[in-house]
């Protein structure tokens, strides 16, 4: 069975500083790994996926994430935050032999002018 | 414009009214699926479809059917609401499994 992981409910960041919204997962196989950005009163966005490939993806509005298959984490990054970055975010994660997506409790980001 | 909609946005019923909640895509995705959003829990998936005629269960599927009869509809329907399906939904698509979700604008139900 897999699972996600994301250890902070909240994470709050002045703008302009470094963001890191942490993700662990557990799966059988070579995951399928993704971030997804939900503002209020509106579904989930796609932000990137790791499939193969680059441990570093980049995405959309300047985030990034980094595969590390040792620690089993996917991390999202974003350099410098802007206040417009405050939403909720779900990593999420697939078993490439299942098509079951699973994910993580989510983690509310407040960006502070 | 390419989208997942989905019908009705809000939904307040009493338990046991049968309901059906509407999913319709328009990118020709072959992958369907119903997920319910509850504070601390995350998304659970509820039902997929891998294609048409083609459906399974996800982690929380108890008290919910689906069926996928045209390759753009997967409707969610709920034979008998009670209060603990009270919660937001949302419906997605992709084209295929590793693909990204395209995810509808969510329906909040509430069942007293």
């Amino acid at each position: 069975a897999q699972s996600v992981a994301q250890p902070e409910d909240q994470v709050n960041v002045a703008e302009g500083n470094p963001l890191t919204v942490k993700c662990t997962y557990s799966v059988s196989g070579n995951p399928y790994l993704f971030w997804y950005v939900q503002y209020p009163n509106r579904g989930l966005q796609f932000l990137l996926k790791y499939i193969t490939g680059d441990n570093l993806v980049k995405g959309s509005y300047g985030f990034e994430a980094e595969f590390n298959k040792s620690q089993t984490s996917f991390h999202l990054k974003k350099p410098s935050a802007l206040v417009s970055d405050s939403a909720l975010y779900f990593c999420a994660v697939r078993d490439p032999n299942d098509y079951k997506l699973s994910f993580g409790a989510g983690t509310t980001v407040t960006v502070r002018a | 414009e390419a989208q997942v909609t989905q019908n009705p946005r809000y939904l307040i019923t009493v338990t046991g009214k049968k309901l059906t909640v509407t999913c319709s895509q328009n990118m020709n995705h072959e992958y369907m699926s119903w997920y319910r959003q509850d504070p601390g829990l995350g998304l659970r998936q509820i039902y997929y479809s891998m294609n048409v005629e083609v459906t399974d269960k996800g982690d929380v599927p108890e008290g919910y059917k689906v069926s996928r009869k045209e390759k753009r509809n997967f409707p969610l329907i709920l034979e008998s609401p009670s209060p603990n399906q009270t919660s937001l939904y949302f419906c997605a698509s992709s084209p295929t499994q590793g693909s990204p979700l395209h995810f509808g604008n969510g329906t909040r139900l509430t069942v007293t």
